[in-house]
């Protein structure tokens, strides 16, 4: 069965840096997004993607988090500089093309920020 | 009134045990509903679908009445391997997907 992917697993990073997370969604899915979860609480949205552009945000997705599909596999979320209060797990999701379909998840990127 | 809501738990139950989670949500013109599972620190799971008519798979039940805007999911005979958190998840307008809290569910031998 197609699975979503995400890299790395674990990252540890410093307050202030710069992060990277990757994901490769389901190959013929058409939405893409990203959602978060803090230790202990809910699964929170962040951002969809569709036709190469941001199709919704939430609160949380302020000007320090950008999303980007740069070469048509690879689906990234950039937050430019890390807050304590960053350190989550970070899903990717994909979607077919059908509306109403359900998310696949990835693995998760465990982000600690210290 | 929170999008969407359930409740925590944790449902401690035996094994064999039939055991049924409900959930809320708040926007009415919702369309897609789907009962996830996570287990600890892995990634949501999809478990079903809901579809207004009800549906069953195996040993789980789903059930959706749009005009209370109430989710149910009922398990049958329940498995060790069913120990996991229940997540309710709703559509909140076009593809935007809701997630509740969670439910704790833990079938004990």
């Amino acid at each position: 069965e197609p699975e979503v992917t995400q890299t790395p697993s674990h990252q540890v990073t410093q307050m202030g840096q710069e992060v990277i997370l990757r994901c490769v969604p389901i190959s013929n899915h058409l939405y893409f997004y990203w959602y978060r979860q803090i230790l202990g609480q809910k699964v929170e949205f962040l951002v969809s993607f569709y036709n190469n552009e941001i199709s919704e945000k939430s609160e949380i997705f302020d000007d320090q988090f950008s999303v980007e599909r740069p070469d048509g596999s690879n689906f990234t979320l950039k937050i430019r500089s890390t807050k304590l209060e960053d350190s989550a797990m970070y899903f990717c999701a994909s979607q077919g093309a059908l509306n109403n379909s359900p998310l696949h998840f990835g693995n998760g990127t465990r982000l600690t920020v210290t | 009134r929170k999008e969407v809501e359930q409740d925590p738990g944790p449902f401690n139950v035996p094994e064999g045990a039939t055991v049924a989670f409900n959930c809320t949500y708040s926007n009415s013109a919702s369309q897609s509903f789907f009962w996830y599972r996570q287990d600890c620190r892995k990634e949501p799971k999809l478990l079903m679908s809901v579809y207004s008519s009800g549906n069953e798979d195996g040993r789980f039940t789903a059930q959706l009445n749009r005009a209370s805007q109430y989710i149910s999911l009922l398990i049958r005979d329940s498995k060790l391997s069913d120990s996991a958190t229940y997540l309710c998840v709703v559509n909140n307008k076009g593809n935007k997907l809701v997630f509740g809290a969670g439910t704790i569910l833990r079938v004990k031998s």
